[in-house]
């Protein structure tokens, strides 16, 4: 079966300007959760998505938000971007999340902040 | 709070040693669960197993085997007979259990294995 689906690989944004990343979970999966990683911080949780509704979010500042629609799939979005907006952004699949959940992550959307 | 650190940034062995990769944690829950997933050059991360608190067995499958001991609150990963296909970044994670029904895993820093032929 098909894998975590992230569009797009690469992006160049300027600063200021906003940016939306998009993740299809695997089919059936319900649970949809976006990472960070950069040199720096490592990989840092930013928010969970279950039946469309945020569950957990991490500590990042009100310019990154998200949503999931009714058929799993997710966005992320990143307003005002800053040069430290640049990073690796992953999105994680499961079937019903929970803390023991094994998830399946996608390659990753690599965002550069120019 | 939370916390995982992996101690080594960067391991290089040579084909056929053994590695292990070391993993300690921090939690004041009594329920959680420990994961390692690898992070190969193409950027998405492959899990590889998970164990929960109350089991503290040991894991071998295959070349790969993981030590966990909770009175020490580690969780160790070993190759034996390391192979080039082993070179990768990996990641021991935490999820808590208590007040949390979602998955929000907590990553070490990594360790980026190096074997060479």
């Amino acid at each position: 079966k098909a894998g975590v689906t992230q569009t797009p690989r690469y992006l160049i944004k300027t600063r200021g300007q906003q940016v939306t990343l998009s993740c299809s979970p695997i089919s059936g999966h319900r649970s949809v959760s976006w990472y960070q990683q950069t040199p720096g911080q490592g990989l840092q949780f930013l928010f969970e998505y279950f039946s469309e509704t945020q569950r957990n979010k991490g500590n990042f500042p009100g310019r990154f938000s998200g949503r999931q629609f009714s058929n799993s799939r997710s966005e992320m979005n990143v307003s005002t971007l800053e040069l430290g907006d640049s990073a690796l952004y992953l999105c994680a699949s499961s079937l019903a999340g929970g803390p023991n959940t094994e998830a399946f992550f996608g390659q990753g959307t690599r965002l550069t902040v120019v | 709070a939370q916390k995982v650190t992996q101690a080594q940034t960067e391991i290089s062995v040579v084909e056929k040693e053994d590695v292990t990769l070391d993993c300690v944690y921090e939690t004041r829950d009594t329920t959680y669960y420990l994961f390692w997933y690898k992070q190969p050059p193409s950027g998405e991360l492959v899990f590889l197993i998970r164990r929960n608190s109350f089991d503290e067995q040991n894991e071998i499958s295959g070349r790969y085997s993981w030590n966990f001991q909770k009175s020490t609150s580690s969780f160790n990963f070993t190759i034996t007979a390391s192979q080039v296909v082993d070179s990768a970044v990996y990641f021991c994670a935490l999820s808590e259990a208590e007040g949390n029904a979602g998955n929000m895993l907590t990553f070490g820093g990594g360790t980026r294995l190096m074997v060479k032929p």
